[in-house]
């Protein structure tokens, strides 16, 4: 299996700072790479997919880079609702394997 | 809008069989290029997808788990389920289900998202 490791694990920030979390895969994955935000309690929600493409609704300051094996998820300017664990999640083959997500503090 | 709904038991014993149902609102189970996946995730840990069917009935499972996983669809009901055998604690997690679909970008490719979950089942495995 690919095996997908993020950085930090954890983050502290405050509102309107940018903030930047790493992903890399252990092989090539091209840009088949998924970012989902997920609070506590809840169930995790799509941000991002191929890489750099933006789910319909979400806002524009989420934004997605990278391909091959390094990615990254930026928030531009930090809201009170972007405090939350984001996981990046590969979709170049089966299983569909996960980060261990990045807890964003405030 | 669609929506899911796990159903199922919150407490389960250690080797027995856990069956978790998941209700799809909105849309039929059986149309359209969609897979309906379940995926679990202890408590305070990350996410692991356990697997997948097709709207024509075909599977793929995590080969951590496919020994012990079942997923079947039950198009007259709307409904999907899954299969989980000999449980052991370590099975203890919130359950999710899942739409899983190609978005399809020009030029590039398919590209597999979930884009639509339940809300969560909790299954605690303990005698």
């Amino acid at each position: 299996d690919i095996q997908m490791t993020q950085s930090p694990s954890s983050l502290s920030a405050s509102v309107g700072d940018r903030v930047t979390i790493a992903c890399r895969a252990s092989q090539s994955i091209s840009n088949h790479l998924n970012w989902y935000q997920q609070k506590p309690g809840k169930a995790p929600k799509v941000l991002i997919y191929a890489a750099s493409a933006l789910q319909s609704g979400v806002p524009s300051r989420f934004s997605g880079s990278g391909s091959g094996t390094d990615f990254t998820l930026t928030i531009s300017s930090l809201q009170p609702e972007d405090f939350a664990t984001y996981y990046c999640q590969q979709s170049y083959n089966l299983p569909p394997i996960f980060g261990q997500g990045t807890k964003l503090e405030i | 809008q669609v929506q899911l709904q796990e159903s199922g038991p919150g407490l389960v014993k250690p080797s027995q069989t856990l069956s978790l149902t998941c209700s799809v609102s909105g849309a039929a189970i059986s149309v359209g290029s969609f897979y309906w996946s379940w995926i679990r995730q202890p408590a305070g840990k990350g996410l692991e997808w356990i697997g997948r069917i097709y709207t024509s009935g075909s599977t793929s499972y995590n080969p951590s788990l496919k020994s012990r996983v079942t997923i079947s669809l039950d198009t007259s009901k709307n409904q999907f389920s899954l299969k989980l055998t000999s449980l052991t604690a370590a099975d203890t997690a919130v359950y999710y289900c899942a739409r899983m679909y190609a978005q399809i970008i020009v030029d590039q490719g398919d590209y597999f998202v979930m884009d639509v979950w339940g809300q969560g089942a909790t299954v605690t495995v303990s005698s």
